[in-house]
């Protein structure tokens, strides 16, 4: 049974640095082909994708925060690792971890989902 | 980057076909892949691949690509179908690789 858990703090203040962790389970991370992508909504908002990582270490990230990004993984510890620099209000919302599938190179999908974690940035 | 433009709102009556759009840009290029949320829940995924089901989930749901749009058709709706539908892509050019769609909020009447 594939699952993810994301946790981390529920409250940051504005300027802080966000570290986000998702735990996996029913799936390896140095397994070939494997990948975890953060995604985050807004309250009332769409869907915003953010990052990925692979089995193979290869990274991405959403060009307009990646500045701000960092994601890494702790394969022995099944672990996907988010950090966000220079949080602000506007970065209030619920960060999702989601495993990435796919049936085609660069045809990815997000095929399971953590439950997510709301993150508000207040002082 | 690459935008998909979903409309805001689908209502549809119990029973009946929810058709719910999904525009891009020659996005018959590309495979789209659809996810269900509920109020307070994480996205389900429903499609993928235009028009492939996970397991699990009904028939009743299917999906169409062609040229600049992709549709997601829920035929015999129930009560429970009503959520917010995201259309997604992923384009590697994009500063967005990731590209999900505005979100529509499916209501039944």
């Amino acid at each position: 049974q594939v699952t993810l858990k994301e946790s981390g703090p529920v409250l940051v203040k504005p300027t802080e640095t966000l570290t986000l962790t998702c735990t996996v389970s029913g799936f390896s991370l140095s397994n070939a082909r494997m990948g975890v992508s953060w995604i985050r909504q807004p309250p009332g908002k769409a869907l915003e994708w953010l990052a990925h990582i692979f089995s193979n270490d290869e990274k991405s990230y959403s060009t307009s925060l990646k500045s701000r990004l960092t994601i890494s993984k702790d394969t022995s510890k099944s672990q996907v690792v988010l950090t966000m620099t220079n949080m602000d209000p506007v970065d209030t919302a619920t960060y999702y971890c989601a495993r990435i599938s796919w049936t085609d190179i660069e045809k990815y999908y997000f095929d399971y989902w953590g439950q997510g974690t709301l993150v508000t940035v207040s002082s | 980057s690459y935008v998909l433009t979903q409309p805001p709102s689908v209502s549809v009556a119990p029973g009946q076909t929810a058709r719910i759009t999904c525009g891009g840009n020659n996005i018959g290029s590309k495979s789209v892949h659809w996810y269900q949320q509920k109020p307070g829940q994480a996205p389900v995924l429903v499609v993928y691949d235009d028009s492939d089901r996970p397991s699990g989930i009904p028939e009743r749901f299917s999906g169409s690509n062609s040229g600049n749009t992709a549709t997601l058709t829920i035929s015999r709706v129930e009560a429970g179908d009503e959520a917010d539908y995201y259309c997604q892509v992923w384009d590697s050019s994009s500063d967005h690789p990731g590209v999900f769609g505005g979100g529509t909020k499916l209501t039944v009447l």
